[in-house]
């Protein structure tokens, strides 16, 4: 079974631009989370798609938005791109149909997008 | 608000010897625990997960064990192995929402 693919894997953007990140969950699984990994802060939730509809949404600025495809692809966009954006940008898919502890429901993460900002 | 929080960023551990990785939290409706390991350049793997229900769950080398009153979780690895060198992160959730709060992870290395 391929795993969770994330694209690009690395980028360098610039201070006002603006990015698009992909994420391929694994077959069959129909709900794809976003999370940003930066030092000292662990991973921080960003949104959940489930079948095209967001279900659920963290604490980050409206610039930070995504959308899931019919074939549960998801991408994420941020908009007007802050220094304090760069971190690494953590794609997970689970079947999510129960909560996230145990079997198909525990999240299955993707390598990450690598993002600078300069 | 840091609800989740591994307060020791690093830990060096003597191969075979036993690691234990800390994990407290401060929001009492937390339904479930979970503990992921992190290599460089990849993604968080499951390890190992408790319900708030249990008090302790073991998968092979791997225990969890969870103290509500106290509001702490730890995960026992024994005999610790090179390979278990990682970072690890602790995470918890709420029944029936899918997002998990994730600590700031501690960075374990086994020694030979």
């Amino acid at each position: 079974k391929a795993g969770v693919t994330q694209t690009p894997r690395y980028l360098i953007k610039t201070r006002g631009q603006q990015v698009t990140l992909s994420c391929s969950p694994i077959s069959g699984h129909r709900s794809v989370s976003w999370y940003q990994q930066t030092p000292g802060q662990g991973l921080q939730f960003l949104f959940e798609y489930f079948s095209e509809t967001q279900r659920n949404k963290g604490n980050f600025p409206g610039r930070f938005s995504g959308r899931q495809f019919s074939n549960s692809r998801s991408e994420m966009n941020v908009s007007t791109l802050e220094l304090g954006d760069s971190a690494l940008y953590l794609c997970a898919s689970s079947s999510g149909l129960g909560t996230p502890w145990r079997g198909a429901n525990v999240l299955t993460f993707g390598a990450g997008s690598r993002l600078t900002v300069l | 608000d840091q609800q989740v929080k591994q307060n020791s960023p690093s830990l060096s551990v003597q191969e075979g010897r036993i690691s234990i990785l800390n994990c407290d939290y401060t929001n009492s409706m937390f339904d479930y625990f979970l503990w992921y390991k992190k290599y460089p350049a990849e993604g968080p793997t499951f390890l190992i997960s408790i319900s708030s229900i249990k008090d302790k769950n073991e998968d092979g080398r791997f225990t969890v064990f969870l103290n509500k009153s106290a509001k702490h979780l730890s995960l026992h690895i024994v005999p610790s192995q090179p390979g278990d060198s990682a970072v690890y992160f602790c995470a918890a959730g709420v029944q029936g929402a899918q997002k998990l709060v994730f600590g700031q992870g501690t960075r374990l290395t086994i020694n030979p």
